[in-house]
C-alpha cells in the first residue's frame, strides 16, 4: 500500500554543520511533496514542498531534492541552528482528485543540534 | 500563531466517555483536515471537509465522527473512548484541496485514563 518513510529515527550534528533528513516513497504516482518541522508542543510547521516536476528547489537555508526514479525525497538544512532541534516529516500529497485532498506523513525523524 | 485554532489544548477524560475536539481554520480557508498523532503511529489522516461537506475519509474509527459547520468552523467527536485513543489531535486548513501544503493548528492532546 501507500507509504512514506523515513530511513532514520533520530539524527544528531553540531551547530553550524549541514543536515541531511532523508525520506522514501512508495507511491509513484504522489505528485506533490512536503517537508515539515515540528517543534515540541506545536503542530506541525510547513518549511519547503516540490512538485514532481522539479527535482530541486530551495529556501532559505534549506533546499529540497526530490528523485522520481528512486522515489527519494531528502531536506538539507544549511548550518544547522539550535532552533532547528525539532522532529521532521516527510509528506505526500497523492490524492487530490475534484475537491479531495490527502497527506501522507512519515513518521517523522528528530534532528537533535549539539552545541 | 498559525491561525488554525485548535480547542481546548489538552483534555483528560476517562475511558467509555465522549469528547468533543474543535477547530477553527484560518480566515478564508475552506478545507479542514483532521489528523491524529501518537508515538508509534505518526500522523494519521482522519478525515477531510470542504465547504461544509465530507470529501475524505482516512482510518477514521467508526466511534469517532465529524463535522464541518456553515461558519467552517468544525468539531471531532469522540465517543466510547478507549485508553488507545490518547493522542495528539490536529486540525489543519487549507484554501482548498489542491497540491498545497496545509497549516495546522496546535493540536489537543487527549488523555483517556
Amino acid at each position: 500500500g501507500e507509504s512514506v518513510g523515513l530511513h532514520l529515527p533520530t539524527l544528531s550534528v553540531q551547530e553550524g554543520d549541514n543536515s541531511i533528513i532523508n525520506c522514501a516513497y512508495s507511491n509513484s504516482a504522489s505528485d506533490y511533496f512536503i517537508w515539515y518541522k515540528q517543534e515540541s508542543g506545536k503542530g506541525p510547521q510547513f518549511i519547503i514542498d516540490i512538485r514532481s516536476n522539479m527535482d530541486k528547489r530551495q529556501g532559505q537555508r534549506v533546499t529540497v531534492l526530490l528523485n522520481k526514479t528512486v522515489k527519494h525525497l531528502s531536506l538539507q538544512i544549511a548550518a544547522t541552528q539550535p532552533g532547528d532541534s525539532a522532529v521532521y516529516f516527510c509528506a505526500e500529497n497523492n490524492e487530490v482528485t475534484g475537491a479531495n485532498s490527502k497527506l501522507t506523513f512519515g513518521k517523522g525523524i528528530t534532528l537533535s543540534v549539539r552545541p | 500563531d498559525s491561525g488554525v485554532t485548535q480547542t481546548p489544548k489538552h483534555l483528560i477524560t476517562a475511558t467509555g466517555q465522549r469528547v468533543t475536539l474543535r477547530c477553527s481554520p484560518r480566515s478564508g480557508d475552506l478545507s479542514v483536515y483532521w489528523y491524529q498523532q501518537s508515538l508509534d503511529q505518526g500522523l494519521q489522516f482522519l478525515i477531510q471537509y470542504y465547504n461544509g461537506e465530507e470529501r475524505a475519509k482516512g482510518n477514521i474509527l467508526e466511534r469517532f465522527s465529524a463535522q464541518q459547520f456553515p461558519d467552517l468552523h468544525s468539531e471531532l467527536n469522540l465517543s466510547s473512548l478507549e485508553l488507545g485513543d490518547s493522542a495528539l489531535y490536529f486540525c489543519a486548513s487549507s484554501l482548498r484541496p489542491s497540491n498545497y501544503g496545509y497549516t495546522f493548528g496546535s493540536g489537543t492532546r487527549l488523555t483517556v485514563v
